[in-house]
């Protein structure tokens, strides 16, 4: 399997709704990453976790919480985002740091394309 | 994080020319640069990389050239044909770690 996969494909929430997004690799990489895209921009990058412990936190606001709860898993839950928030949020992994041939980034998921009314 | 300059914004070619992106970046301690393609509502995907501690790197039409002295790398594509035609980014790593910076992308179109 050299996929990472994301559920859903698309989501259309209200300010106020609670909802998460989903990753799924199962590569054995040890490093996962949520990056949000807006259109015509590059990638941005918003959280890392190593070996399932949070490593990078780019000064994202606390609507946004990641949560790891294994090797395999990466979720981001939602709450209370603004019409701003709207964008593709992208999944990635990548083998761990200081494993053989480590490298930061090798596979994006297909997104979650995320509107918020 | 840092900043990688990626150049030109828009490049157009005529199928069978090459393509030439050229990409700055600022942290000497970078040492990997990955470039990827996204078409138009894809992810986007890895195509090539390259590490410090190589020059350049090919992959049948596709080359990657770095000059660690003066902080450039480029992403050359020879023989284009029109399903090339995508946005291309540039990206190095920050603090010899995990976080990739991105360059603001390359919208690359091949005319028949």
């Amino acid at each position: 399997d050299t996929e990472v996969t994301q559920t859903p494909k698309h989501l259309v929430m209200g300010m106020t709704n609670k909802k998460s997004l989903k990753c799924e690799q199962h590569m054995g990489h040890r490093a996962m990453y949520w990056y949000k895209q807006k259109a015509k921009k590059p990638p941005e990058l918003m959280f890392v976790y190593s070996y399932e412990k949070l490593s990078i936190n780019e000064s994202v606001p606390s609507r946004f919480s990641p949560e790891c709860p294994n090797s395999s898993l990466l979720n981001l839950h939602l709450h209370a985002l603004q019409p701003e928030d709207s964008a593709l949020y992208l999944c990635a992994s990548s083998r761990g740091q200081g494993t053989s041939g480590g490298l930061p980034l090798s596979f994006f998921g297909p997104g979650t394309r995320l509107t918020v009314l | 994080g840092e900043n990688v300059e990626q150049h030109p914004s828009t490049l157009s070619v005529q199928e069978g020319d090459s393509a030439v992106i050229k990409c700055t970046y600022s942290d000497s301690a970078s040492n990997y640069f990955p470039w990827y393609k996204q078409e138009l509502g894809k992810r986007p995907q890895l195509i090539i990389d390259i590490r410090s501690n190589v020059g350049e790197k090919k992959d049948q039409r596709i080359a990657v050239t770095l000059n660690k002295t003066a902080k450039h790398f480029s992403l050359h594509i020879t023989e284009t044909q029109p399903e090339d035609s995508a946005v291309y980014f540039c990206a190095a790593n920050a603090n010899s770690g995990y976080a990739l910076n991105f360059g603001k992308g390359t919208s690359l179109l091949v005319t028949p």
